[in-house]
């Protein structure tokens, strides 16, 4: 079983639509958690950082869910610009490294 | 304010050929990972350094490669001898001790023929 997983999509969703994406996570120490988005032929970037009382940033809501190991981001209102790869990443306390899902694509459509 | 340096930006060799890929860490930067991105496997982690010293080289596939930090200012990833299945985006991101997330250079493409 992979550490971290998702779904690959791709997610077609019109402009203006909500949609989510879920990621999942074997090692129960995990003790920090982000999504990050990488568009085409890009670097990957920090999106936010993810919390365990949930948290917002505009039109993108993050949780985390220790319990089922899963983390979740919302995006509301979808703009054209969103459309890229979103990757989950898990910290692990113990050594630091940073373990990176195989990333969700999103196209959003005129 | 500089990123995360890395060269070259793309890199077109031959099969067998020694490949080093170079990265400069954001100044004060503690830890530096390498990572590979390709279609099939996503982006695997490589090797990650604190403080110049390898914590985890677990992700590095064989012993074609190998990886330096030699000061906190630059280190490298050599492939000896190369080969096409190599063929990704290798990608070096540096963090400091009083965060969490990591920062990302452009990475360098690298295609072995």
């Amino acid at each position: 079983r992979k550490e971290v997983e998702q779904d690959p999509g791709p997610f077609n969703v019109p402009e203006g639509a909500t949609v989510a994406f879920n990621c999942t996570y074997s090692n129960s120490a995990s003790q920090s958690f982000f999504w990050y988005r990488q568009d085409c032929r890009k670097e990957p970037k920090l999106l936010m950082s993810v919390y365990s009382s949930g948290n917002e940033d505009g039109r993108f809501t993050a949780q985390l869910n220790r319990a089922s190991q899963y983390i979740s981001l919302l995006i509301r209102d979808s703009k054209l610009s969103d459309s890229a790869t979103y990757l989950c990443v898990i910290g692990s306390g113990n050594t630091g490294k940073l373990i990176f899902g195989q990333g969700t694509t999103l196209q959003v459509k005129p | 304010d500089a990123g995360v340096i890395q060269s070259p930006r793309h890199e077109v060799t031959e099969m067998g050929q020694e490949v080093t890929l170079r990265c400069k860490p954001i100044s004060g930067h503690n830890s530096l990972f390498w990572y590979r991105q390709t279609m099939m496997r996503g982006l695997e982690l490589l090797i990650y350094f604190n403080n110049n010293v390898p914590i985890d080289d677990s992700g590095m596939p064989e012993d074609r490669f190998s990886a330096k930090m030699p000061n906190a200012s630059f280190s490298t990833l050599k492939i000896q001898p190369s080969e096409p299945r190599d063929s990704a985006v290798y990608f070096c991101a540096s963090r400091p001790d009083s965060a969490l997330e990591a920062f990302f250079g452009q990475g360098t493409r690298l295609t072995v023929v």
